[in-house]
């Protein structure tokens, strides 16, 4: 079973770049055929996906978020990790690492991000 | 963008009943949507895709049906478990992957 956990800070001033860690166990992720996703929820609101990145590296974003994301994996660590640049406070909200490109299967617990001076 | 609506915003069922949930798309998403259920505090849990097949472990109780543009998703005989928010999400076009706006079951 994939089992995977966020990482990063909890409370992120305006202006700022986010940077968010996936760490995963119970597979590699650079395993054959595995799509990493990041999607996020703002407080009372619903679900939003933002990027993905397959095992070879191959990325894909929501195009209204595209110039101010990164997704990237870091084999050697068994992470991946969501870099977002100049936060406003429209961008608070909890942060999920999941697995999976079509549907998502397995889900991180989520961490809350909190933009705010 | 395919945008995903849902209805009702709430529903409310008595424990025991059925309930159905219905799910549009702005276009066809063929059969590429799946369901999730998601609790306070939790993060979502998987439950249909492929429009009407059921995710590991999730009871027959649950589901789905449809295709194209108008989908469904039945819980028969709830639980007091089943009530949460449900949502919607195609996977037909993507980027990016859209999901509905949520329906909360609520107990009757």
């Amino acid at each position: 079973q994939v089992q995977l956990q966020e990482s990063g800070p909890g409370l992120v001033k305006p202006s700022e770049t986010l940077s968010l860690t996936c760490t995963v166990s119970g597979v590699s992720v650079s395993s054959e055929n595995y799509y990493w996703s990041w999607i996020r929820q703002p407080p009372g609101k619903g679900l939003e996906w933002i990027a993905n990145i397959y095992f070879t590296g191959r990325t894909n974003y929501k195009p209204s978020l595209k110039s101010r994301v990164t997704i990237s994996l870091d084999t050697s660590k068994n992470q991946f990790s969501l870099k977002l640049r100049s936060l406003t406070a429209a961008d608070t909200a909890v942060y999920y690492c999941v697995s999976g490109a079509y549907y998502f299967d397995d889900w991180g617990q989520g961490r809350l991000i909190t933009v705010s001076s | 963008e395919i945008v995903m609506t849902q209805s009702p915003a709430t529903l409310s069922v008595s424990p025991g009943e059925r309930a159905t949930l219905s799910c549009r798309a702005s276009q066809s998403v063929s059969s590429n949507l799946a369901w999730y259920q998601q609790k306070p505090g939790q993060a979502p849990r998987l439950l249909i895709y492929d429009a009407s097949t059921r995710a590991t472990g999730i009871p027959a109780t649950f589901s789905g049906s449809g295709s194209g543009t108008e989908f469904t998703l039945t819980i028969s005989s709830l639980q007091s478990e089943d009530f949460a928010v449900y949502y919607c999400q195609q996977y037909n076009n993507w980027p990016p992957s859209t999901f509905g706006q949520g329906t909360k079951l609520e107990i009757k």
